[in-house]
């Protein structure tokens, strides 16, 4: 069984540009989790899908948006890059998360701002 | 969800038990305790979790003290491949904040 797969793995972007990282989750898993772990900083909670719509979100400008598609699959948006964005973004995706509280995760998209 | 308290690093020798301690004074009844681990550069990895009751799985012990206010992870034989930053955390099984709030962890490396 194929796991959370991410893409791209890596890339580099310029101050202002704008990105889109995507994410596949592990089939049959309807929520999707959005993290970002800057260099030497822990995991950030960004955004949280399931079934579609948009459950919650981290404290995070709104330049940072997604969005989940019917098959469950998720694309996270970043406008207007900063270099502070450059980090490690990682996907994650459950199917009964009540029941058995696992996570999985991708192994993220690693963004660098120039 | 409660907070938790983790040491900074521990250090362990190849084959021996690797203890890691967390502290979750806080933890309401209906939150539970799970534990993670992030190997350098990968996506973190689920571990065990437990409500009230020891835990075990082919990973790992899970240990919660009768008052739950603390917790030691068990890894019975450490070898190099689990250096790793561990996380514990703490999180209710109902409510509409389902993400998982990761904090500093502990790294863990283990010494051949």
């Amino acid at each position: 069984e194929a796991g959370v797969t991410q893409s791209p793995t890596h890339l580099i972007k310029t101050r202002g540009q704008q990105v889109t990282l995507r994410c596949s989750p592990i089939s049959g898993h309807t929520s999707v989790y959005w993290y970002q772990q800057a260099l030497g900083l822990g995991l950030q909670f960004l955004l949280w899908y399931d079934e579609g719509e948009e459950r919650n979100r981290g404290n995070f400008p709104p330049r940072f948006s997604g969005r989940q598609f019917p098959n469950y699959s998720s694309e996270l948006n970043v406008n207007a890059l900063e270099l502070e964005d450059s980090a490690l973004y990682l996907c994650a995706s459950s199917l009964d998360w009540a029941r058995t509280g696992e996570l999985f995760f991708g192994e993220g998209s690693r963004l660098t701002v120039l | 969800d409660a907070k938790t308290t983790q040491p900074t690093s521990m250090d362990c020798a190849e084959g021996r038990a690797a203890n890691l301690p967390c502290n979750h004074s806080t933890i309401s009844g209906n939150e539970y305790v799970y534990w993670y681990r992030q190997i350098h550069s990968q996506g973190p990895q689920y571990i065990i979790h437990g409500l009230k009751n020891n835990e075990t799985n082919e990973m790992a012990s899970l240990i919660i003290t009768e008052d739950r206010k603390s917790s030691t992870l068990i890894l019975p034989h450490a070898t190099l491949r689990d250096t790793a930053v561990y996380y514990c955390i703490v999180r209710a099984s109902s409510g509409s904040a389902r993400q998982l709030t990761f904090g500093s962890g502990t790294q863990l490396t283990v010494l051949p």
